[in-house]
């Protein structure tokens, strides 16, 4: 079966400009997460999709994050304007159940 | 509010010396634990979680509910072990949200 892809896989952007990355999961896999490690802290959680809906966006970090799960396929999230603080790696997981994550390679976002 | 941590950033030992990376975590109902790893230019990966009962590529973990800690062991490290190893945390309630700790860098010497 194929794994969870993520694109771009390195991204460097200017601030301000607007940034899309996108992650498509294992099909069939109901349940969609975003991450993101930022340089030195721990990966902390942004969001969970069911199919197309939003289950809990209580870890994203302000108005400027825009994520969307188009016909419960893939996810885009997208960043607009882009600061310096946004600056991490940003991985996507899915599953079929709550256990049992698959992890795509993550996508590296440099904000200069 | 879920907590986990991971005392070490880095931690050195020789090929087959025993290693145990150190999780602790704080939840007041009845938590999953999961170890997590990420090796060089490599996806993170599932390693173990502690409903499982299971070895991984010899590694074990306990979950400890009195010490609120579960952490990972190996009795001879090799090599190949060297990565990033993140201890995690979900919940009945959480719909599989993860939380997890800052990670520790191992590091296995010849």
């Amino acid at each position: 079966e194929a794994g969870v892809t993520q694109f771009p896989s390195h991204s460097v952007i200017e601030k301000g400009q607007t940034v899309t990355l996108r992650c498509d999961p294992i099909s069939g896999h109901d349940n969609l997460y975003w991450y993101r490690r930022v340089m030195g802290k721990e990966i902390k959680f942004l969001l969970h999709f069911v199919k197309e809906s939003k289950q809990d966006e209580s870890g994203m970090p302000n108005n400027r994050f825009l994520a969307e799960r188009t016909g419960g396929t893939y996810s885009t999230l997208k960043v607009q304007p882009a600061e310096l603080e946004d600056s991490g790696v940003y991985f996507c997981a899915s599953s079929q159940d709550i256990r049992g994550y698959t992890f795509g390679s993550g996508t590296r976002l440099t904000v200069v | 509010a879920q907590r986990v941590t991971q005392p070490e950033k880095l931690l050195s030992v020789f090929k087959g010396a025993p290693v145990e990376l150190k999780c602790n975590y704080s939840y007041s109902g009845s938590p999953e634990l999961f170890w997590y790893v990420q090796y060089s230019r490599q996806r993170l990966q599932l390693l173990l979680r502690h409903i499982s009962r299971e070895s991984i590529k010899g590694f074990t973990a306990d979950l400890n509910k009195g010490e609120t800690s579960f952490h990972l062991k190996k009795p001879f490290a090799q090599e190949e072990d060297s990565a990033m190893y993140y201890c995690a945390l979900t919940s009945g309630t959480s719909y599989g949200k993860l939380t997890f700790g800052q990670g520790t860098i191992l590091t296995v010497h010849p």
